[in-house]
C-alpha cells in the first residue's frame, strides 16, 4: 500500500539553527499539506499546496518558516532560525484531488523536532 | 468554523463494542462529519465520514443523529490496536476559506484494556 514518506523521523537542533524536513506524497496526489502538532494537541495546518502552488499558508509563521514544492511532487519545510517553541511533530499529508469535503488525507509518520 | 465537542478520554475492554460520541450543535447543512484516529507515534489515519445517513466500513460505523447535532463512532469489537486518539471533524462543503479544511480538536483518547 502506498504511503507518505517523511524524513528525518527525528531531529534535534539548537535554537537559532536551521532545520529542514522532507516529504514525498503518495504518487499522483496533487494536494500536499504540512501540519504541526504540539504534544497533547491535534494537528494544525501550516501550509497547503495544490500541485506546485501554495493555496493556503495563513497559519505559516512566514518570518521563519518556508515551504516549497518545486516540481509539484515532493516538498520541503524549512525553519530558520529554530526557536524553543518550534519543538513539535511535523506531519505531512497528501490527497488525490483538489481539497473538498469528502477527500481522504493520507498522513506520513511525521518528524519529531526537538529544539534545545 | 463549526466546532465539535468530544470527551477527553474513554476506556473499553478488548472485544467489546465502543461508542465514541461527538457533539456538533452548530453544524451547517453542508458540513460533512469525518473521523480520523491517531495511533501512538504515528500520523492520523482516516476512519469514516458521513453527511446525513449512517455509514459502515471495514473499520467502524458512524451513526448520525436525525438533527445532525451529534454523531457516534462505533467500533464493533475493540482490539488493543484500536487504542488511539479519535478526532471528530466537521469539513465544510460551502466554499470559501474553510472549504474542505481538516481542523483537528483535541480528540478522545481511547484506552483498550486486555
Amino acid at each position: 500500500e502506498a504511503e507518505v514518506a517523511q524524513s528525518p523521523r527525528y531531529k534535534i537542533t539548537e535554537k537559532s539553527q536551521a532545520v529542514a524536513f522532507w516529504c514525498d506524497p503518495i504518487s499522483g496526489h496533487a494536494t500536499l499539506y504540512w501540519y504541526r502538532q504540539i504534544l497533547g494537541q491535534g494537528p494544525e495546518l501550516l501550509v497547503q499546496f495544490q500541485d506546485e502552488s501554495v493555496v493556503d499558508d495563513s497559519q505559516l509563521p512566514k518570518d521563519r518558516f518556508s515551504a516549497e514544492r518545486l516540481k509539484g511532487v515532493d516538498s520541503t519545510l524549512k525553519i530558520q532560525p529554530a526557536e524553543l517553541g518550534d519543538s513539535a511533530m511535523y506531519l505531512c499529508a497528501s490527497s488525490f484531488s483538489s481539497p473538498k469535503s469528502t477527500d481522504t488525507q493520507y498522513f506520513g509518520p511525521g518528524t519529531r523536532l526537538t529544539v534545545l | 468554523d463549526a466546532k465539535t465537542t468530544q470527551p477527553n478520554s474513554m476506556e473499553s475492554n478488548e472485544e467489546e463494542p465502543v461508542h465514541l460520541p461527538c457533539n456538533h450543535s452548530t453544524i451547517s447543512g453542508t458540513d460533512y462529519i469525518h473521523w480520523y484516529r491517531q495511533l501512538p507515534s504515528q500520523g492520523p489515519e482516516y476512519v469514516i465520514h458521513g453527511l446525513t445517513s449512517n455509514v459502515n466500513n471495514r473499520m467502524a460505523s458512524l451513526a448520525i443523529a436525525e438533527d445532525r447535532k451529534s454523531s457516534t463512532l462505533i467500533l464493533h469489537r475493540a482490539t488493543l490496536r484500536d487504542a488511539a486518539v479519535y478526532y471528530c471533524i466537521l469539513r465544510s462543503n460551502a466554499g470559501g476559506t474553510s472549504y474542505g479544511k481538516l481542523t483537528f480538536g483535541q480528540g478522545t483518547i481511547l484506552t483498550v484494556h486486555p
